[in-house]
């Protein structure tokens, strides 16, 4: 099975710009979770989505916002970037629930200059 | 929020010796997780322990959980350089669909 895939690996922008970030998770599995990670902050929950539905969301402005399609495919899109966006964002996804066992793609690493 | 809370923040030890790595929460927990993570990239679940259990075991990994002081460690025995990495404890949100994560230990483990 193919593990979780994130797309692109590294992105470059600039403030004032949108982001769209892509993660295809594991095959069978339809709870996709996003995380923000920086040296500072360590992990923070984005939000969390199953069968298209947004079902828990973390403490970020309304700027980070996210979507599942039918196939489980996400997507997370940052719009007005701004210096503290920069972090690699994760991608995770399990069968049901992300209180089970989680896995991760290779995250997106977002420098925004 | 996190809450977990891994300590210690960074671990040097050399191959051969044991890591032990400890985990502090808040609040009641269904399930801690333990997780590892090479620098930048995604992290790999190493092993999951349930509220009810005390004790478990995964090839060199060794968790513990203890409920009445809301921690939890993580013991890697015979440590090898290939374990250098920063490994972190999750445990569930109320609202079972998160993970709340601690900022994590860096182990170095030098040959």
């Amino acid at each position: 099975k193919a593990g979780v895939t994130q797309t692109p690996r590294y992105l470059i922008k600039t403030r004032g710009q949108q982001v769209t970030l892509s993660c295809s998770p594991i095959s069978g599995h339809r709870s996709v979770s996003w995380y923000q990670q920086t040296p500072g902050q360590g992990l923070q929950f984005l939000f969390e989505y199953f069968s298209e539905t947004q079902r828990n969301k973390g403490n970020f402005p309304g700027r980070f916002s996210g979507r599942q399609f039918s196939n489980s495919r996400s997507e997370m899109n940052v719009s007005t970037l701004e210096l503290g966006d920069s972090a690699l964002y994760l991608c995770a996804s399990s069968l049901t629930a992300p209180n089970e066992k989680l896995f991760f793609g290779s995250g997106t690493q977002l420098s925004v200059l | 929020s996190q809450q977990g809370e891994e300590d210690p923040q960074a671990l040097s030890i050399q191959e051969g010796e044991n890591a032990t790595m400890n985990c502090s929460y808040k609040t009641s927990i269904n399930n801690l997780q333990w997780y590892r993570q090479n620098s930048g990239r995604g992290l790999v679940h190493l092993i999951l322990i349930r509220s009810n259990e005390r004790e478990k075991h995964s090839g060199r990994l060794r968790v513990t959980l203890d409920t009445s002081k809301k921690s939890s460690s993580l013991l890697i025995t015979a440590s090898r350089a290939a374990d250098t990495a920063s490994y972190f404890c999750a445990t569930n949100s109320n609202s079972g669909y998160a993970l709340n994560f601690g900022k994590g230990t860096s182990l170095l483990v030098t040959p």
